[in-house]
């Protein structure tokens, strides 16, 4: 199994609204990463967490919080957003951190209205 | 930080035609991914390349490491429309993976 499967693939959630974006992957890799992709831009990183711990955070506004409950599992939780944070969040991981090969996920096309 | 700059930013190219995007970087890599994203998609892991001047093929896709590790490129030889998409490259800094801006593929028919 070499996938890495995120739920929802699409969400609309207004400005008011908690939301979250869930990630698995059973590969047994031990790094998790949330990135943030907008039309036309290259994939932007959000957060590393490494065995089950937040390793980098890039800075991302405290309305967006990790979490990752199990090796398997990354959540992002999404709190009081804004209409520019409406992306396409993609989930990937690698055997361990800074891995030379990343699986991405389908990733989670999110519109704030 | 280090970055990889990446170019041309978009290519159209006819079906059957040839096509090349390169790396470039200011400082030694440690190693250089490439990744492919189709319209719609999520980025797709193609290759990892690390040693100096390391060439490895995939079908019709070829991909160099520069000799002194500071860029790389992807050939394409006979492009379809299977193709299409944007190509990044990618580098390892600080535990973190860092993407090029991308090339946007554009097959005319």
């Amino acid at each position: 199994d070499t996938e890495v499967t995120q739920t929802p693939k699409h969400l609309v959630m207004g400005m008011t609204n908690k939301k979250s974006l869930k990630c698995e992957q059973h590969m047994g890799h031990r790094a998790m990463y949330w990135y943030k992709q907008k039309a036309k831009k290259p994939p932007e990183l959000m957060f590393v967490y490494s065995y089950e711990k937040l390793s980098i955070n890039e800075s991302v506004p405290s309305r967006f919080s990790p979490e990752c409950p199990n090796s398997s599992l990354l959540n992002l939780h999404l709190h009081a957003l804004q209409p520019e944070d409406s992306a396409l969040y993609l989930c990937a991981s690698s055997q361990v951190i800074g891995g030379k090969k990343a699986f991405f996920g389908q990733g989670t096309r999110l519109t704030v209205v | 930080g280090q970055q990889v700059m990446q170019i041309p930013q978009y290519q159209h190219v006819q079906e059957g035609e040839d096509f090349t995007t390169y790396c470039n970087s200011s400082t030694t890599l440690s190693n250089i991914q490439w990744y492919k994203q189709r319209p719609g998609g999520h980025p797709v892991f193609l290759i990892q390349l690390v040693k100096s001047g390391e060439v490895k093929k995939q079908k019709r896709l070829t991909f160099q490491f520069g000799e002194a590790k500071k860029n790389s490129s992807l050939h394409i030889t006979a492009t379809q429309t299977t193709d299409v998409g944007t190509y990044f490259c990618a580098m390892n800094r600080d535990d973190k993976i860092i993407f090029g801006k991308g090339t946007r593929l554009h097959i005319l028919p």
